[in-house]
């Protein structure tokens, strides 16, 4: 049981690069969510999901798609990376989204835009 | 200004000793989780709390909600070298889709333990 997969795990972009951000689970867990964490600012939601097909904006949505084909993958697209995206992403699942579900995180992808 | 304010953002303490982290926040909470994050990992789970009064431990980690307070502490009691770490506090923010509430995180504290 892998639990959250993140790959990859370290990435240095180039201003206008795309890229897209991996997430895998296999607890079938239906609630899926990517945040970013930067110093002084906490874990900051950006996109999330209640299931396949199903996806909805966060905190700081701008900059970044998602989309979920399946259960266990919620994949985040850069679509033309800028500096203020250096941060570290990390992915987290859940099996509701109510206030009593603890959500698991991923180990995180580190990421840098020159 | 967060929702969530961790006090002391950086601890220092001594092998053996104990320690306090404090989670405030500045709405209603309904639920209080506490995240251990280290370097290059992602957050490991420890605890929630959901209800006012309630105490937690595991192993020699306590966490506390003061619902009135709108606050929660976690102590860690003779400390060791393997609670280093960054501890982070998060809430469900309650939104306009009833069960589907948001989770906010705190900005964390990062604790170093001396030999």
């Amino acid at each position: 049981n892998a639990g959250v997969t993140q790959t990859p795990k370290f990435q240095v972009l180039k201003t206008g690069q795309s890229m897209t951000l991996q997430c895998a689970q296999d607890m079938n867990h239906e609630y899926m969510s990517w945040y970013r964490q930067d110093p002084g600012m906490g874990l900051r939601l950006i996109h999330y999901s209640v299931g396949a097909g199903i996806t909805d904006q966060g905190e700081v949505p701008n900059g970044y798609n998602v989309s979920r084909s399946t259960t266990e993958d919620f994949p985040l697209r850069l679509l033309s990376a800028a500096p203020s995206q250096t941060s570290v992403y990390f992915c987290a699942t859940s099996s509701g989204n109510s206030g009593s579900d603890t959500q698991y995180f991923g180990p995180g992808t580190r990421l840098t835009v020159l | 200004s967060q929702e969530l304010e961790q006090s002391p953002q950086s601890l220092i303490v001594q092998e053996g000793k104990n320690l306090t982290i404090n989670c405030t926040s500045s709405k209603t909470l309904y639920g209080l989780y506490w995240y251990k994050q280290k370097y290059g990992e992602g957050l490991i789970f420890l605890m929630m709390l959901q209800k006012g009064g309630e105490e937690k431990s595991h192993e020699k980690i306590t966490a506390k909600l003061d619902e009135k307070k709108q606050q929660s502490s976690l102590h860690i009691t003779a400390s060791q070298p393997s609670h280093a770490g960054i501890y982070l506090c998060g809430a469900y923010r309650p939104t306009f889709n009833f069960g589907n509430e948001k989770l906010t995180f705190g900005t964390g504290t990062r604790l170093t333990i001396i030999p």
